[in-house]
């Protein structure tokens, strides 16, 4: 049974800090694995989608690499802001399973202080 | 152009209760799935159509929740003799057309808090 774990649960750090969140998966069996953020009271938001033959993707100040050999992937964002606060889920959708079930991570909560 | 809504937002019941969740996919989705998410916890799949019909249901925790999209657009989903257990937030999410090379991403909704009392 395909597990996910995000670590830290939490984190805060200052303002302009680059900072990285880690994600890993038991079964590398995945077609992609897809970076989530929520802000309280809101659904999520995808920011990145990387599938399983692809190594990074980016988008502005967001870098998410994967490792699927190692089950590993890991969210970097540069130069963070107050505005990046929220908490971030990583998730994976399985080979075998059906289209579009995907399995999350318990989230890292981020705290940007100004 | 709109993203998913779920209606209500917020629902407070009492335990052994019915309750209805809907979902509107964005217009021209034709995959739709719905998770639970319970406090500090990641969402959990939950069900997932394709058209008017249950791809999968094997997230359903049991016979007391079930879920209709009569014409492949909203849908609703379905809870009976509620338990206190229940209590979560009920996500719906919609996806253009999902294809074997898990290229598509899912637009989430607000979500439905759902408390029984």
């Amino acid at each position: 049974k395909q597990e996910v774990t995000q670590i830290p649960a939490a984190l805060s750090v200052p303002e302009g800090e680059n900072l990285v969140l880690n994600c890993s998966f038991t079964d590398s069996a995945i077609y992609n694995l897809q970076w989530f953020r929520q802000d309280p009271g809101k659904g999520l938001t995808s920011l990145l989608l990387i599938q399983s033959s692809q190594r990074e993707q980016t988008s502005g100040r967001l870098n998410a690499s994967l490792d699927k050999s190692s089950g590993r992937s890991t969210l970097y964002i540069a130069a963070s802001q107050p505005g990046d606060s929220a908490t971030y889920l990583c998730a994976v959708e399985n080979y075998g399973g059906s289209q579009g079930n995907l399995i999350f991570g318990k989230g890292t909560k981020l705290s940007v202080k100004p | 152009g709109a993203g998913v809504s779920q209606t209500p937002s917020n629902k407070v019941t009492e335990k052994g209760k019915y309750v209805e969740l809907r979902c509107d996919p964005i217009s021209g989705h034709t995959a739709l799935y719905w998770y639970r998410q319970s406090l500090g916890q990641g969402p959990e799949f939950l069900i997932y159509f394709q058209g008017t019909g249950a791809a999968d249901d094997s997230g359903l925790p049991n016979d007391r929740f079930f879920a209709v999209r009569p014409e492949g657009s909203v849908s609703t989903l379905k809870i009976q003799r509620t338990e206190r257990g229940d209590s979560a937030v009920y996500l719906c999410a919609s996806s253009l057309n999902p294809t074997s090379g898990g290229e598509e991403t899912q637009y989430f909704g607000p979500g439905t808090r759902l408390l029984v009392l």
